[in-house]
């Protein structure tokens, strides 16, 4: 048990546009669902936080403007990029947490996204 | 400020030997550490998690220590294979109440056979 689904695998948009991502936890329900993002070569940096019904929790220098989050269930989160440009490009990575304090402190991650912005 | 560091050079291995990667960090006090694989092109893949008050933690091939005093944690796979080739990225909680982890930058892992 415990898969994440993540869709879509890969997406090339244009400079401009908006992409979303969604993140499906498909057996298992989800206390709080993770968004991270990694460029080549690097470790992945936890963008925000979120947990289902509330807004999400967003990391210093992470605009939530532009990054918007919807945790709409426990089983499903979805990350749009907004108004995405070049710099943008990177590989978006979701996790989901069963458990809080005390409980199942791992995380279960996604595919991941690979997002190339022309 | 606070660290985790992770070799990032990468270690090459002879199949059949054992891999030791370190981890270590600063300014930090977790409440449980965690390793994770990452294949390239694809998310991580929680291993193993060892708590403060624990010294090891096993499971099949993979061993891990965790020095709060050295803070330091050592994974280790034994008996390595060539499919054992990937990252494997240390991660620490503080326990907080949301579950966040703090991911160290990986040590790439090539065994040959």
């Amino acid at each position: 048990g415990a898969v994440v689904s993540q869709h879509p695998s890969r997406v090339i948009c244009k400079s401009g546009t908006s992409v979303k991502i969604e993140c499906r936890s498909l057996d298992f329900q989800a206390t709080t669902m993770f968004w991270y993002r990694q460029f080549p070569k690097q470790s992945l940096m936890l963008m925000a936080t979120s947990n289902e019904g509330s807004k999400a929790t967003y990391e210093q220098g992470v605009e939530k403007d532009k990054f918007l989050i919807n945790h709409a269930s426990l089983t499903l989160s979805t990350l749009t990029v907004t108004s995405a440009h070049p710099e943008d490009s990177s590989f978006y990575i979701c996790s989901a947490s069963k458990g809080g304090r005390g409980l199942s402190r791992e995380q279960y991650f996604g595919p991941g996204t690979r997002l190339t912005v022309t | 400020s606070q660290k985790i560091e992770q070799n990032s050079e990468a270690l090459n291995i002879q199949e059949g030997k054992t891999a030791t990667l370190t981890c270590n960090y600063t300014n930090y006090s977790p409440a449980y550490l965690q390793w994770y694989r990452q294949d390239p092109g694809r998310g991580p893949v929680f291993l193993l998690l060892i708590r403060e008050n624990e010294k090891e933690k096993r499971k099949e091939r993979l061993k891990v220590t965790f020095d709060t005093t050295l803070k330091q944690s050592l994974f280790h796979i034994t008996a390595s294979q060539p499919a054992d080739s990937a990252t494997y990225l240390c991660a620490l909680d503080n326990n907080n109440a949301g579950n966040m982890l703090t991911f160290g930058g990986g040590t790439r892992l090539m065994v040959k056979p």
